[in-house]
């Protein structure tokens, strides 16, 4: 049973570049969440959907962070234009019935480093 | 607001001690629940254990414990004779759940075990 796959799992990009992360939940689950990790602040939600909805983007720093769920089984955050602080573990997520009622299974996560 | 504090940074036992991390949680609501999770030096984050509110019985899986208790808002994990595997970084957290928009989980900063040979 294949789990939540993230792709890049490396991303290397200069000041000011597009950086897409992808994300493909595990199949069934009505929710998928977007964490980033960094040493300062740890683990912060940054959005998260319901049956590719969004309900919560309050974690969403600024206006260049942009998240998308066209479908049950892809999502993507987007970062334009990227910046130094940016770098960090990225982790996406999915629960079958929400974070309270089911456990969160996470991708192994993208690291990114914005130079 | 919710809110998970894991007071110790970094722990060092060595091997075959028995080792507690503590988790100290705040939130409004009577109903939530509390989770621990793992994230080996491989990087990913592995679901330990669920607990809900209204389940204040101590649970034990092998060589870890959990201590849940509601009146001092404690949620304390216990690795009894720690193996060198068991060096991660743990993470305490919690959801408030029920209500539509809070399913979400909010993690402490994590505690970083090392369990020297």
């Amino acid at each position: 049973d294949a789990g939540v796959i993230q792709s890049p799992r490396h991303e290397v990009t200069e000041m000011g570049q597009e950086v897409t992360l992808r994300c493909k939940p595990i199949s069934g689950h009505d929710y998928l969440f977007w964490y980033r990790q960094t040493m300062m602040r740890g683990l912060e939600l940054l959005i998260y959907f319901n049956n590719n909805v969004p309900i919560d983007d309050s974690g969403m720093p600024e206006d260049r962070f942009s998240a998308k769920m066209p479908n049950a089984s892809f999502s993507t955050l987007k970062i334009q234009p990227s910046e130094p602080r940016d770098s960090a573990v990225y982790f996406c997520a999915s629960s079958l019935r929400g974070a309270y009622n089911s456990p969160l299974h996470f991708g192994n996560g993208t690291r990114l480093t914005v130079t | 607001a919710q809110k998970v504090t894991q007071a110790q940074t970094e722990i060092s036992v060595v091997e075959k001690e028995d080792v507690t991390l503590d988790c100290v949680y705040e939130t409004r609501d009577t109903t939530y629940y509390l989770f621990w999770y793992k994230q080996p030096p491989s990087g990913e984050l592995v679901f330990l254990i669920r607990r809900n509110s209204f389940d204040e019985q101590n649970e034990i899986s092998g060589r870890y414990s959990w201590n849940f208790q509601k009146s001092t808002s404690s949620f304390n994990f216990t690795i009894t004779a720690s193996q060198v595997v068991d060096s991660a970084v743990y993470f305490c957290a919690l959801s408030e759940g029920l209500a539509f928009g809070n399913e979400k989980l909010t993690f402490g900063t994590g505690t970083r075990l090392t369990i020297i040979p």
